[in-house]
């Protein structure tokens, strides 16, 4: 299995910050990457695909960049609404695997 | 707009089998490049993908579950079905159902989950 590791784990910025998160995988998986955002008790919801591609209505602060390797997710101006905890994900090889998430709080 | 929404037993006993439903609206399981899938999240800890089926009925299965997995599908009710066999304590998780998109042209392709059911709580326990 290919593993996901994020870093950090949990974050805490303040609002109007600029927040980055990396996602590492254990092997090359190209540009096979999402990432999702889950609030607290909802289900996640995809923000980004295939590594820089950003999905329908989700606000242009959010972004993300990488392949490989290695990959960025970044929220240039950090909103209350974006408390959540995110999650990498790759599709290059089954099963498919996700990050073990990083929580992201207010300061 | 596609919604989904999981249905089952919020409680099953050790050994038993689980066994949970996805009912799907505003689209067909049958038709259109998707995956149907199954994701699971213990409580307080990450997302583990469980498996999916295509449109086809063609399925992929995450090996941590072995032979314990099966998914399936109910053409004329719109709906798909997980079971997990002989549970035990570390099956206790929120289950989702998800639709994974297979979107891209020229042999290009990309996947990602782009519908989400709300998500229903299994609890394995005596």
């Amino acid at each position: 299995d290919i593993q996901m590791t994020q870093s950090p784990s949990s974050l805490s910025a303040s609002v109007g910050d600029r927040v980055t998160i990396t996602c590492q995988a254990s092997q090359d998986i190209s540009h096979y990457l999402n990432w999702y955002q889950q609030k607290p008790g909802k289900a996640p919801k995809v923000l980004i695909y295939d590594a820089s591609n950003l999905e329908t209505g989700v606000p242009s602060r959010f972004s993300g960049s990488g392949s490989g390797t290695d990959f960025t997710f970044t929220i240039t101006s950090l909103q209350p609404e974006d408390i959540a905890t995110y999650y990498c994900q790759q599709y290059n090889n089954l099963p498919l695997t996700f990050g073990q998430g990083t929580r992201l709080e207010i300061k | 707009q596609v919604q989904l929404q999981e249905s089952g037993p919020g409680l099953v006993k050790p050994s038993q089998t689980l066994s949970l439903t996805c009912t799907v609206s505003g689209g067909s399981i049958s038709s259109g490049s998707y995956y149907w899938s199954w994701i699971r999240q213990p409580a307080g800890k990450g997302l583990e993908w469980i498996g999916r089926m295509y449109t086809s009925g063609r399925t992929n299965y995450n090996p941590y579950f072995k032979s314990r997995v099966t998914i399936s599908k109910d053409t004329p009710e719109n709906q798909f079905s997980l079971r997990l066999s002989s549970v035990t304590a570390a099956d206790t998780a929120v289950y989702y159902c998800a639709r994974e998109a297979v979107r891209g042209v020229g042999g290009y392709y990309y996947y990602y989950m782009d519908v989400w059911g709300k998500g229903t709580t299994v609890t394995v326990s005596s």
